[in-house]
């Protein structure tokens, strides 16, 4: 079975700021990650995966993730937010060997304040 | 590809009514999910579809739950005397094809209160 723990249920910033949004996880087997990211009256949408490869991988709005296999951690970063990144972020888990079956972290709410 | 569509987006209903939802998958994608997401919760998932086939249920689907997808298209979700513990969003997912690695893509969700 897998488990994932985002640390942070809400995190405030300010518009410019930088932000990272910290995600753990739990797994015997080996797993794919993402981040999806649901904005405000919309469904969830995928802002970014590692599947194999580098471990850093890039979103096209600028985010960022490091999947870190000792620390089992899969961290989101962005440098500098906008107000348009208000949204909930939700990391998920996958494992390797199975179907598309995502387990889910709780969110975290990010609210970028001008 | 017009996205993956759920009807209705909001349905209040009274404690022990049926309740039935419907989700439209984009349309060359034979896997569809169901998840449901509680308040203040990640999406948890429910169920899944290989075309008309039901391959997996969790233990969360009681057996008031029952899904289907009659011709590999649209599914239905039917939650028979329901409970206010039914209360959430109830979230519709479909990839063009099997494998850990493919993008999910979701809907907007049935929100559900039992009243």
């Amino acid at each position: 079975a897998q488990s994932v723990t985002q640390l942070d249920s809400q995190v405030p910033v300010f518009e410019e700021a930088p932000v990272e949004l910290r995600c753990n996880y739990s797994s015997s087997v080996s797993v794919y990650l993402f981040w999806y990211v649901q904005y405000p009256n919309q469904g969830l949408q995928l802002l970014l995966k590692y599947l194999s490869g580098s471990t850093l991988v890039e979103s096209i709005n600028g985010f960022e993730a490091e999947f870190n296999k000792s620390q089992t951690s899969f961290h989101l970063r962005k440098p500098s937010v906008h107000i348009s990144d208000t949204a909930e972020y939700f990391c998920a888990v996958n494992p390797q060997a199975a179907g598309n079956k995502l387990t889910f972290g709780g969110g975290t709410r990010v609210l970028v304040k001008p | 590809d017009t996205g993956v569509s759920q009807d209705p987006r909001h349905k209040i209903t009274k404690r022990g009514q049926n309740v039935t939802f419907r989700c439209d998958p984009i349309s060359e994608h034979n896997r569809l999910y169901w998840y449901r997401q509680t308040l203040g919760q990640g999406p948890e998932f429910l169920t899944y579809f290989q075309n008309e086939a039901q391959l997996e249920k969790s233990r969360l689907l009681s057996d008031r739950f029952s899904a289907e997808r009659p011709k590999g298209s649209f599914s239905t979700l039917e939650i028979q005397r329901t409970e206010q513990g039914d209360s959430a969003m109830y979230l519709c997912a479909s990839s063009r094809r099997a494998g850990s690695n493919t993008e999910a893509f979701f809907g907007q969700g049935t929100r559900l209160t039992v009243v």
